[in-house]
């Protein structure tokens, strides 16, 4: 199984900075690569997938990039809503495998 | 839009059996493969199990192999999952999710029912 390793596993941030959580995967991925967001009592939600491509509907801060076995989700202006838990999982190979997540906190 | 509720969660006793359903809705089911993914309390997110549109092919995690069933019934807009031999370590919510490429398999996630929870305890 492909071992996905997010970092950090939690940050705090505050209103406005730019936020950046890596995934890094045991073997290259070939940016068959997710990121979801997920609330406390709720479900994930899909933000983006193949690294980079925003799912619709998902506001144009959140953004993603990288190649290989090497991720990040950037989110360049953090607002209220976003204070949530991160998950990357990739798709490369099954079985589909997850990070360990990754939570963003309030400053 | 796209709905997808869970039900059946419950508390069972170690070794007994569970069965959950996942109605789905604005969506055309029989198109596309539907996975179940679980989170243990307070820990992250595990793949289950995949079947694809047409029921054809079914596929497990390590974890589940032998003792848990994924099924689908396309003419009810219903997916399931049979669960026997039921442990501790099963204790999770557990999620229906869409997988987004129709007649095929994406192998990730883009809609989520809202869980249900089955706990394993004596």
């Amino acid at each position: 199984d492909i071992q996905m390793t997010q970092s950090p596993s939690s940050l705090s941030a505050s209103v406005g900075d730019r936020v950046t959580i890596t995934c890094r995967a045991s073997q290259g991925i070939s940016n068959s690569l997710a990121w979801y967001q997920q609330k406390p009592g709720k479900a994930p939600k899909l933000l983006l997938y193949a690294a980079s491509r925003l799912e619709s509907g998902v506001p144009s801060r959140f953004s993603g990039s990288g190649s290989g076995t090497d991720y990040t989700l950037t989110i360049s202006s953090l607002q209220p809503e976003d204070f949530a838990t991160y998950y990357c999982q990739q798709y490369y190979s099954t079985p589909p495998t997850f990070g360990q997540g990754t939570k963003v906190e309030i400053k | 839009q796209v709905q997808l509720v869970e039900s059946g969660g419950g508390v069972v006793q170690p070794g007994g059996s569970l069965r959950l359903s996942c109605a789905a809705s604005g969506f055309t089911f029989s198109s596309y493969g539907m996975h179940w993914v679980r989170q243990a309390p307070g820990k992250g997110l595990e793949w289950v199990a995949f079947i694809r549109y047409d029921g054809s092919n079914k596929y497990y995690a390590d974890s589940v192999k032998g003792r848990f069933t994924i099924s689908r019934d396309n003419s009810k807009n219903t997916l399931y999952l049979q669960m026997n031999s039921l442990r501790a370590e099963d204790t999770a919510v557990y999620y229906c999710a869409k997988d987004p490429i129709p007649y095929s398999s994406g192998w990730f996630f883009g809609y989520w029912g809202q869980g249900t929870l089955v706990t394993v305890s004596s």
